[in-house]
């Protein structure tokens, strides 16, 4: 089986530009995570979602938003980029419910680079 | 809140050596800790969860990790590394039911 797959790899945009960042979950998974990674730090929760509702927002601006489709598949859409918006954005799927407890299975993620 | 700090940023040792990655976290309700793993221009992959039971507990690839609640720490061990083990690995805490709380992260420098 694939396991989570991010499009694209890498991208370079300017500062106040819009991004779409896509996420396909591995077969059977219904939970899709958001995470931005900041060039060394960890990861940091964006959002979570389950059955295509939002079930939890981290500590980011307006300008993040996301959406679940009814084949599990996620965008990551974020607004107006600042040159902070820089890092690697990771997504994660789970099963079967999304629970922190659940191993959470990452794509390679997509890098953006904002200039 | 839940938090996690990795004492070390960096972790250098020769091939074949052990090695001890340590991991304190605080968290107010039911402890759920995680060792991910991250190769270069990679995602992350799990090496070992405690989620309750035994305070040992083993992973992939011959690392263990020691859920330690009086210490609040749960330190990634293995007893011999390898090349292959060059790495960032990353302490994770359950942080409420949908989301992980991770570390700076401990970069493990294998050398020949």
């Amino acid at each position: 089986d694939a396991g989570v797959t991010q499009s694209p790899t890498h991208l370079i945009k300017t500062r106040g530009q819009q991004v779409t960042l896509r996420c396909s979950p591995i077969s059977g998974h219904k939970s899709v995570s958001w995470y931005q990674q900041v060039l060394g730090q960890g990861p940091q929760f964006i959002f979570q979602y389950y059955e295509k509702e939002e079930r939890g927002r981290g500590n980011f601006p307006d300008r993040f938003s996301a959406r679940q489709f009814p084949n599990y598949s996620s965008e990551l859409n974020v607004n107006a980029l600042l040159l902070g918006d820089s890092a690697l954005y990771l997504c994660a799927s789970s099963f079967p419910t999304g629970d922190a407890k659940e191993t959470q299975y990452f794509g390679p993620g997509t890098r953006l680079l904002v200039l | 809140a839940q938090s996690v700090t990795q004492l070390d940023s960096q972790v250098p040792v020769f091939e074949e050596a052990p090695v001890e990655l340590r991991c304190n976290y605080s968290s107010s309700v039911s402890v759920y800790l995680f060792w991910y793993v991250q190769y270069p221009n990679q995602g992350l992959q799990l090496l070992l969860k405690y989620l309750s039971g035994s305070t040992l507990v083993k992973g992939i690839n011959g690392f263990e990790a020691e859920f330690n609640k009086s210490q609040t720490s749960f330190h990634l061990r293995k007893p011999s590394v390898h090349i292959s083990d060059t790495a960032e690995y990353f302490c994770a805490v359950a942080g409420g039911y949908n989301k992980l709380i991770f570390g700076a992260g401990t970069r493990l420098a294998v050398h020949p």
